[in-house]
């Protein structure tokens, strides 16, 4: 069954600096690939989605990469502040033809001032 | 504001109660899903609605039932509580190949003591 990985429960990075959280998978290459913010004591909240025909997706501050050959996607937060502190959360479609996807157990970011 | 509601927020029941956990949706969308979300396990898919009238085991529905009443609500049923299920539960719904992944409510907090 498809494994996903997320480097690090938590990361440390000095605002300002640009911020990269791992997300990697194991088995059958993903459709596409989700990254979601989720705030102590509240629901995940979307940020981005990328296909597999896609290497880079951008919103603002955020990046996202897919390299399907390393099995890989980088989620980049540029010029970091503090209040871009969160977990943050992949997600992966399930291929089984609908709409499902599984999540990582997601990376704990804190932006030290 | 468009979104998914959940209620309740907050609930404690005792080994053996059962309860209803209720769940709205306001964007027409198709599919809807219950998670839960336990320390270090991440998010766990319960059950999963592609649409209304159609129901599908997730990955831990033992102890579970659902009911997509129409297309805006799908409910969630303890019959039995047990203390394992003490968790943090979270509807959602999505679009089958949107680019705006899920929408997830704010969570109800269950403790079954």
């Amino acid at each position: 069954s498809q494994k996903i990985e997320q480097n690090s429960e938590a990361l440390n990075i000095q605002e300002g600096k640009t911020a990269t959280l791992t997300c990697n998978y194991t088995n059958y290459s993903p459709a596409y690939l989700q990254w979601y913010r989720q705030d102590p004591g509240r629901g995940p909240v979307f940020l981005l989605l990328i296909r597999e025909n896609e290497k880079e997706k951008r919103k603002e501050r955020l990046k996202v990469t897919f390299d399907t050959t390393l099995k890989q996607s980088l989620f980049h937060i540029t010029a970091s502040q503090p209040a871009d502190s969160a977990t943050y959360l992949c997600a992966l479609d399930m291929s089984q033809g609908d709409d499902k996807i599984i999540f990582g157990k997601g990376t704990r970011l804190h932006i030290l001032p | 504001n468009a979104g998914v509601t959940q209620t309740p927020k907050f609930q404690v029941l005792k080994t053996g109660q059962s309860m209803t956990l209720q769940c709205a949706q306001d964007m027409n969308h198709n599919s809807m899903y219950w998670y839960r979300q336990d320390p270090g396990m991440g998010l766990r898919l319960i059950y999963y609605s592609a649409s209304e009238g159609t129901t599908d085991k997730g990955e831990v529905p033992n102890g579970y039932n659902v009911s997509r009443l129409n297309k805006r609500e799908f409910s969630l049923r303890l019959e039995s509580a047990a203390p394992s299920q003490t968790s943090v539960y979270f509807c959602a719904s999505s679009e089958r190949g949107s680019n705006y992944g899920y929408t997830f409510g704010s969570g109800t907090r269950l403790t079954v003591v």
